[in-house]
């Protein structure tokens, strides 16, 4: 089955621990985004890549990396310059100017 | 960053009832897309709009485009507990280089058997 597959589901870190959170698809999308969802807020994107090897900061990037390496995958690190890190982090993917599909989502609790 | 107008922002109602729930926007969007989100999951794309004025139907759900490009609504006739969730709008801004989602804020629906 084509899809969008993110891990782990929950993730619990130490402050100061870069955390690296792994998203994959094989829908075979050039285009592939991160989003971060706070409680009772829209998604807010952080960073998108729309070929391989290249990508863009989005509107909240800071504290954040990503790399992309492979088409199927868009791996993003928090790093420990994020200052309030514990959120929920959603990736997507898409043919680029259409719909976005997305992943099942990683909760990440920095403790 | 750039957020959408969405109302309301929670609904509460009974099985049955129909909904309402509408975006605004200062900005023209080429497309319009409704998501829905079940707690601790990825959103779901409901319907999509391509163009100004039109009117889409996926089961109980309808959905417009408005004509000014500014606005979209969804509508959920029927409803039933399994409707629960949160609703999202979003923009496609794919002016420029770029093809970025914008989301509105969200409505919470909660169904009342």
């Amino acid at each position: 089955d084509g899809g969008i597959t993110q891990s782990p589901k929950y993730l619990f870190r130490k402050e100061g621990q870069n955390v690296t959170l792994s998203c994959e698809q094989n829908l075979n999308h050039d285009a592939m985004y991160w989003y971060r969802q706070d409680p009772g807020q829209g998604l807010r994107l952080i960073y998108y890549s729309q070929i391989v090897n290249d990508f863009q900061k989005g509107d909240i990037a800071e504290g954040y990396s990503v790399s992309r390496e492979k088409k199927e995958s868009f791996p993003l690190t928090v790093t420990s310059a994020q200052k309030n890190p514990t959120a929920f982090y959603l990736c997507a993917s898409s043919v680029p100017g259409l719909t976005l599909f997305f992943g099942p989502g990683t909760r990440l609790t920095v403790l | 960053g750039q957020q959408l107008n969405q109302s309301p922002q929670s609904m509460f109602i009974q099985e049955g009832e129909d909904v309402s729930m509408n975006c605004t926007s200062s900005s023209i969007f080429n497309t319009w897309l409704w998501y829905k989100q079940d707690p601790g999951e990825g959103p779901v794309l409901l319907i999509a709009l391509y163009k100004a004025g039109e009117l889409t139907s996926n089961g109980r759900l309808t959905a417009q485009f408005g004509i000014t490009r500014k606005d979209s609504f969804l509508n959920i006739s029927a409803s039933i507990p399994s409707d629960v969730g949160i609703y999202f709008c979003a923009g496609l801004d794919n002016g420029g280089a770029t093809n970025k989602l914008i989301f509105g804020t969200g409505t919470l629906l909660a169904v009342q058997p």
